[in-house]
């Protein structure tokens, strides 16, 4: 079985300052990671992938994060917050098996303060 | 490439009312899921597909049925509408490199 932990249902943070959003996920085999976004009233959009290469994934829009095997974390981050940053973000992880299902993280909410 | 559409965008059942919620993809992807999204919540899988005329369901399957009859579409069938199936539908296709493609979305109230 899987399962993905968001430690956190809200962030809020100025303009300009570092992101973080926090993922901790639980997989009985080699998972792939993601992280997507998504904007009120929207469908989802990528922002990036681990697969099992480099641990430290960079994504679109300036985001990035670092797959931690000894701590099960998946953590995204952004050094700069950009107003169009404000959106909900979903960690999912799959597992290679009949149809990679995703199994989904409750959601971050993030607010950009100006 | 138009990628993955969904219809309708919004729409209205009355308790016991049957639809349809239509899935289309022109990237030749193999594997199709259905998601629903309640307020609040990540999404959870309804059902999924492999290939043309290959089915599964997946965490929430209760009260939807799907067909797969060609590579390209996957609808979403509701056969007896119930205030609980009030969501957002999203329908995905994934590419070789195990990256899904999501539509955008289905909003449905049942009153």
């Amino acid at each position: 079985a899987q399962s993905v932990t968001q430690l956190d249902s809200h962030v809020s943070v100025s303009e300009g300052t570092p992101v973080l959003l926090r993922c901790n996920y639980s997989s009985s085999y080699s998972p792939s990671l993601f992280w997507y976004v998504q904007h009120p009233n929207k469908g989802l959009q990528l922002l990036l992938k681990y697969t099992s290469a480099a641990t430290l994934v960079k994504g679109i829009n300036g985001f990035e994060a670092e797959f931690k095997k000894s701590e099960t974390s998946f953590h995204l981050t952004k050094p700069s917050a950009h107003m169009s940053d404000a959106a909900e973000y979903f960690c999912v992880v799959s597992v290679g098996a009949a149809g990679n299902k995703l199994t989904f993280g409750g959601g971050t909410r993030v607010l950009v303060k100006p | 490439n138009a990628g993955v559409t969904q219809t309708p965008k919004f729409r209205i059942l009355k308790i016991g009312q049957s639809m349809t919620l239509q899935c289309a993809q022109d990237m030749n992807h193999n594997y199709m899921y259905w998601y629903r999204q309640d307020p609040g919540m990540g999404l959870k899988l309804i059902y999924y597909s492999v290939g043309a005329g290959i089915t599964d369901k997946g965490e929430v399957p209760n009260g939807y049925n799907v067909s797969r009859s060609t590579t390209e579409d996957f609808p979403l069938r509701l056969e007896l509408a119930a205030p609980s199936q009030t969501s957002v539908y999203f329908c995905a296709s994934r590419s070789r490199v195990n990256e899904q493609f999501f539509g955008p979305g289905t909003r449905l109230t049942v009153l």
